[in-house]
């Protein structure tokens, strides 16, 4: 079942706002991947984080992966209507084959 | 132009039929993956493979299969014994496992 969890599920906030999205696994990660899916598309890479308490940033987005490599979150700052869409978290697991599973999403709606 | 391709994008099918969808991949990757994707529940992983001629099941395997008879081809077939097939199948690929997938444009599939 499914091993890779994330919150919220939905999120409305004003454009201007702050924005993030948690996601926890019940086993160790290889690492974790972020991925985007604008309304209508399909999932588009975002990021990759592989390290212990890796922290990376793409301009107003921060992306953190747990000390444990159990859990990692999303954070968009002063959100734009661009930002618009679904927020996948996907774990690879150790182990497992390269099995990629992936979260739930977050569904981000920006209103101007 | 690399990339993966499904087709078609949009798919009918009368209940107890079986149905094949198409997913290749010019990208000269190694792995490749079937999500099914249904509102609220995120992608499901249904197949992956690492490797030509070697598969492996995923959470909601039961009712579909797959075959990975060229590396780059990994077609889905959604039997009548699968209970509730209408849904979003996504199909991906990545280098080998582990690193980022890139995935084609989905095929929507009812069945009535």
């Amino acid at each position: 079942g499914q091993q890779v969890m994330q919150i919220p599920q939905y999120q409305h906030v004003q454009e201007g706002e702050d924005f993030t999205t948690y996601c926890n696994s019940s086993t160790t990660l290889s690492n974790i991947q972020w991925y985007k899916q604008r309304p209508g598309g399909h999932p588009v890479f975002l990021i990759q984080l592989v390290k212990s308490g890796e922290v990376k940033k793409q301009k107003r987005l921060t992306f953190q992966f747990g000390e444990a490599k159990k859990n990692s979150s999303l954070h968009i700052t002063a959100t734009q209507t661009t930002d618009v869409g679904t927020y996948f978290c996907a774990g690879v697991l150790y182990n497992q084959g390269g099995k990629l599973i992936f979260g739930q999403g977050t569904e981000l709606s920006v209103k101007p | 132009d690399g990339g993966i391709t499904q087709s078609p994008k949009y798919l009918f099918r009368k209940e107890g039929q079986n149905v094949t969808l198409s997913c290749e991949q010019n990208l000269n990757h190694d792995a490749m993956y079937w999500y099914r994707q249904d509102p609220g529940q995120g992608l499901r992983l249904i197949y992956y493979s690492q490797i030509v001629n070697d598969f492996q099941k995923g959470d909601i395997a039961e009712g579909y299969s797959v075959s990975r008879e060229k590396k780059e081809s990994f077609p889905l077939t959604v039997t009548s014994a699968q209970k509730n097939p209408t849904a979003f199948y996504l199909c991906a690929s990545s280098a080998r496992e582990g690193k980022e997938a890139f995935f084609g444009q989905g095929t929507r599939l009812t069945v009535v």
